[in-house]
């Protein structure tokens, strides 16, 4: 069964906090995802990984920051957690080509105060 | 722009009941089409993938439509069940980049 795995259902951090989001894939996917869902708004890419060591901006990148040091694990880090981050982040993995299914993990909620 | 408009944004059915979601997308060039169901504090979970070429695919109770014509899909639940409550999400991925372009969901709530 696969699965990908967020180390934490719920966060609470303090405005100015440095936090750390992890996500561990066990499917041996070389694509890797981070999302934030806001009402109203549907998933938003923040950053992508297409293979160790590399990532690529998405839509919304600006306060974050990504760590992929492995191929099964992928970090999502805020430098400086501000109340507007307050949001669920979703990670996901798929593999390459086209008609491949992303996966999600079960979502992280953060609520930054 | 790529978009992905869902209708409607919340819908309530009695349990047992059929219903049928929209997905209008402005999405170009197409690869694919997916539905995800959401449940409440999880991730989203694939039902259904559609290709250009295809018309009609179903997953048990669930029967995704497209139409790449009109840039529409459809996904109708059959004989509703209170585990499907969830949010529906209609996602599309774009042909050259294989970036996914999300709706915004329509939330269902089945009631006994």
């Amino acid at each position: 069964d696969v699965k990908v795995t967020q180390s934490s259902r719920y966060l609470v951090k303090r405005t100015g906090e440095k936090v750390f989001l992890e996500c561990v894939q066990d499917m041996d996917h070389e694509n890797m995802f981070w999302y934030r869902q806001d009402p109203g708004l549907g998933l938003r890419l923040i950053y992508f990984s297409y293979d160790v060591k590399m990532k690529e901006k998405g839509d919304i990148p600006e306060g974050y920051s990504v760590s992929r040091e492995k191929k099964e694990r992928f970090s999502l880090i805020l430098e400086s957690a501000s109340t507007n981050q307050t949001s669920m982040y979703l990670c996901a993995s798929r593999l390459p080509g086209p008609d491949t299914e992303a996966f999600f993990g079960q979502g992280t909620r953060l609520t930054v105060v | 722009k790529n978009q992905v408009e869902q209708s409607p944004q919340s819908l309530i059915i009695l349990e047992g009941k059929n219903c049928t979601l929209q997905c209008n997308y402005t999405v170009s060039p197409f690869s694919n089409l997916r539905w995800y169901k959401q449940d409440t504090g999880r991730g989203p979970v694939s039902l259904t993938i559609m290709t250009f070429s295809e018309n009609t695919k179903s997953n048990g109770r669930y029967t995704a439509t497209l139409d790449a014509d009109t840039k529409q899909s459809s996904l109708h639940i059959t004989a509703s069940q209170l585990s499907d409550s969830a949010s529906y999400i209609c996602v599309v991925r774009i042909g050259n980049t294989g970036k996914l372009i999300f709706g915004q969901g329509t939330t269902l709530q089945v009631k006994p």
